[in-house]
């Protein structure tokens, strides 16, 4: 298995543009997260899905954030419009609902610096 | 979920054990210790879990007191490749009492293995 894929891994982009991150997870898993990790505030939990239907999304910043997975092997993060502020390593992962052990599989991440 | 305290830092000889500590006074009789590491611009890995007896894998062996309100994550040989930062994470598995699998991190020890 390929693990959970993201995609782009580095992203450059000016204040006020639109932002999509892409995320794969593994085949079989039933649960995918959303994690932003910055040096101020370390890992923090955005969203997670069960079964494609978000659960908890109250870790999502404000309204400038959206998060869609339309099927069981994708998933896409979207900021617009992006702000300073937003620069950071975004990183999904992807668990087995039903497994017991709660272990998650993270991706490589993506970093976005947004200027 | 309980809270968890970690040392901020540690530093440990190349080719000897390192054996971090977690305090988790609060955590409740459900509740499953987790350790993840987080490798310099990784995403966080797992490395093991456990409820009260100790437990042993390839990576590393887990320690948890009998009152479980401490434990201590050791790797045995350490080496230059193991420095990262290191999370220790107390939670209800999935599937348990309503539980949807979500990972809340901390600031975790960021280990330094040392020639």
């Amino acid at each position: 298995d390929a693990g959970v894929i993201q995609s782009p891994r580095h992203e450059v982009t000016e204040m006020g543009q639109e932002v999509t991150l892409r995320c794969k997870p593994i085949s079989g898993h039933n649960s995918l997260f959303w994690y932003r990790q910055t040096m101020m505030r370390g890992l923090e939990l955005l969203i997670y899905f069960n079964n494609n239907v978000p659960i908890d999304d109250s870790g999502m910043p404000e309204d400038r954030f959206s998060a869609k997975m339309p099927n069981a092997s994708f998933s896409t993060l979207k900021i617009q419009p992006s702000e300073p502020r937003d620069s950071a390593v975004y990183f999904c992962a992807s668990s087995l609902l039903g497994s017991g052990a709660n272990v998650l599989t993270f991706g490589a991440g993506s970093r976005l610096t947004v200027l | 979920d309980a809270k968890t305290t970690q040392p901020p830092s540690m530093d440990c000889a190349e080719g000897r054990a390192a054996n971090l500590p977690c305090n988790h006074s609060t955590i409740s009789g459900n509740e499953y210790v987790y350790w993840y590491r987080q490798i310099h611009s990784q995403g966080p890995q797992y490395i093991i879990h456990g409820l009260k007896n100790n437990e042993t894998n390839e990576m590393a062996s887990l320690i948890i007191t009998e009152d479980r309100k401490s434990s201590t994550l050791i790797l045995p040989h350490a080496t230059l490749r193991d420095t990262a930062v290191y999370y220790c994470i107390v939670r209800v598995p999935l599937n348990y009492g309503g539980s949807q699998g979500n990972l809340i991190f901390g600031k975790g020890t960021k280990l330094s293995v040392k020639p």
